[in-house]
């Protein structure tokens, strides 16, 4: 139990275009997903909280205009990257929590999306 | 002070060996804890949580946490190469978020 897919699993863009990634929690269900980033050599940076049918909380210096999140079901989040740069390149990984087991907060991981920004 | 701490290392030990990995928190508050271990490349994964002060043991791994002292560790025993990762210590405080640690890179050498 407590499989995250992310698709893709590597994209490789052009300089000002918006790349989506997917999340889906495959037997479970999580109100809550997460959005991590993380450059080579370094720790996970939380991007944003992801809340199934309301709008997602970003944290401090994250911009929400440019890192777009919908949780349109308790399955699916995406994170789409507008106008990417190559500043932009990292690993972006996905967690998910499990909203039956509420006593508990462990965060699944998805297999973490690499994208590159020519 | 960062809310949760770790030793980057890297730990080098040799097969067959304990290796001990330990963190530290700052918030009182925080309630449960994880172990995560994350291979160069790949995305973390969970391998050990733990609630209440005392250790947990699942196969060769054990967690032992200590509120009072704001210290939680891990434990491999009968270390492998394939042990060789780096292992994210986080905490949780309360609503929905993880803190995580900056974790510690672990070698076994064989």
């Amino acid at each position: 139990g407590a499989v995250v897919s992310q698709h893709p699993s590597w994209v490789i863009c052009k300089s000002g275009t918006s790349v989506k990634i997917e999340c889906r929690s495959l037997d479970f269900q999580a109100t809550t997903m997460f959005w991590y980033r993380q450059f080579p050599k370094q720790s996970l940076m939380l991007m944003a909280t992801s809340n199934e049918g309301s709008k997602a909380t970003y944290e401090q210096g994250v911009e929400k205009d440019k890192f777009l999140i919908n949780h349109a079901s308790l399955t699916l989040s995406t994170l789409t990257v507008t106008s990417a740069h190559p500043e932009d390149s990292s690993f972006y990984i996905c967690s998910a929590r499990d909203s039956r087991v509420s006593s508990y907060n462990e965060q699944f991981f998805g297999p973490g999306t690499r994208l590159t920004v020519l | 002070q960062k809310e949760v701490e770790q030793n980057s290392g890297p730990l080098s030990v040799p097969e067959g060996a304990i290796a001990s990995l330990n963190c530290t928190y700052s918030d009182r508050g925080s309630q449960s804890f994880f172990w995560y271990r994350q291979y160069s490349g790949k995305s973390p994964e969970l391998i050990m949580s733990i609630y209440s002060n005392g250790d947990k043991e699942d196969g060769r791994f054990t967690a032992q946490l200590n509120k009072a002292s704001q210290y939680v560790s891990l434990l491999i025993r009968d270390s492998q190469p394939s042990d060789s990762a780096t292992y994210l210590c986080a905490s949780h405080r309360g609503g929905n978020k993880l803190v995580f640690g900056a974790g510690t890179i672990l070698r076994v050498k064989s």
